[in-house]
Order: structure tokens, then sequence, then C-alpha cells
């Protein structure tokens, strides 16, 4: 069964602190892999979308990466407004539908 | 501004009495789907349309039913509502298939007694 695991599930970080995020799916192959953020009451906002191992996106302190078997957020010298939710999401080839993860709730303390 | 407008936001209702949560997208997008969010279990889809008139089951379709008729317009029904339902669903849209970035509504907090 295809499966999505998000780790750690919660992730307290000092300002400034850097720190990495992972997402882990088992494989029936990969179309696409999506990582987003979600605030307290809001939907998720769309960050990023990998396609292929070794691909890298950046945004801001925000970079995501892929492997064949997992994904990787990476936040450099993060900022309280970064305290949020991350969500990752997959598509795999045998399905039109996106399996998310529970996400990892982060918080930044200043 | 591009959105996707989800209502109502938040509703209480009662064992049994049907309902509909509507949303609506302004961006022409072709593919809209419905989740629900629960704790520990995250976000599961409900159902999902490539296109007008053209629906499919998610992963947790039970108890629910959707329509698309036009392409802007994607309702969720709710026939005969169960406290187990209780929970805070998302629309979301994408331009093309499953395989583009979601825009996701603001939710709809649904609690059922």
């Amino acid at each position: 069964e295809d499966q999505v695991t998000q780790s750690p599930e919660a992730l307290r970080l000092q300002e400034g602190e850097s720190s990495s995020l992972n997402c882990s799916y088992t494989v029936s192959g990969l179309r696409g892999l999506f990582w987003y953020r979600q605030d307290p009451g809001k939907g998720p906002e769309f960050l990023f979308t990998l396609y292929s191992a070794g691909e890298e996106k950046e945004k801001e302190r925000l970079k995501a990466t892929l492997t064949k078997k997992e994904s990787f957020l990476h936040i450099t010298a993060p900022k309280p407004e970064d305290s949020a939710t991350y969500l990752c999401a997959v598509h795999f080839y045998n399905t039109d539908k996106l399996i998310f993860g529970t996400g990892t709730r982060l918080q930044v303390f200043p | 501004e591009a959105q996707v407008t989800q209502n109502p936001r938040y509703l209480i209702t009662v064992t049994g009495k049907k309902l509909t949560v509507t949303c609506s997208q302004n961006m022409n997008h072709e593919y809209m789907s419905w989740y629900r969010q629960d704790p520990g279990l995250g976000l599961r889809q409900i159902y999902y349309s490539m296109n007008v008139e053209v629906t499919d089951k998610g992963d947790v379709p039970e108890g629910y039913k959707v329509s698309r008729k036009e392409k802007r317009n994607f309702p969720l029904i709710l026939e005969s509502p169960s406290p187990n339902q209780t929970s805070l669903y998302f629309c979301a849209s994408s331009p093309g298939s499953t395989n583009t970035e979601a825009f996701f509504g603001q939710g709809t907090r649904l609690t059922v007694v």
C-alpha cells in the first residue's frame, strides 16, 4: 500500500537554529512530491513540487530535496514566522489521488 | 484575486439532516477535490473530479456525494450526516491533473451532534 510518513511530528527550534523535516514514502512509482505549509485555521499553501531524484527547489529560508525514498525540507536560520505545520503529499503512478502525510508541526521561538 | 471559496466556514448540525458545503474556484481549473482533516490522520481525500461530469472516489468516500455540473463549482453533499463526519473539510483545485500544485480553500469546520 502506498504510504507517506513525515517525521518528526513536532519540532521546536530557536530562531536561527537550522534543521530538516523528513518525508518518506513507500515506492510504487513516484509522479510528484509536494510540500505545503499550513497555518492554524487555514488551508494548506503550496510551497514546492519535486518530480525526480536529485531535484532541489529553494524559496527564501526553505530548500526541498528529493531522493528515491524520501524528501527533506531544510530550514535555514528559521524565524518565528516560519512556525506552521508542514505537509508532504505524494502523487503515485498508479492513481490520480494525492496522498498526504500527517505533517510536522514546527515552532520557532525568538 | 485567484481563490477557492468554501461556504459555510463553520457548521453545527444534527445527525441525519442533509447538508451541502459549497466550493467555487475562479481560476478555470480542471481538477477539484475534497479532503477531510482529522487529528493524527492528516488530510484524506474524499472525492475528486478531473473535469465537468467526471468524478471519482478518493480514500474515504463513504457517506458523501459530489457533483460537477460546472467547471467552477464542486459541492460536497452529506445526505445523512453522522457524528463520525465531524471534521475539518477542505476543497482544492489544480490547473491540470493531480500532478500540479493545488490551491486550497479556507476550510469548513463541521460538527455533527
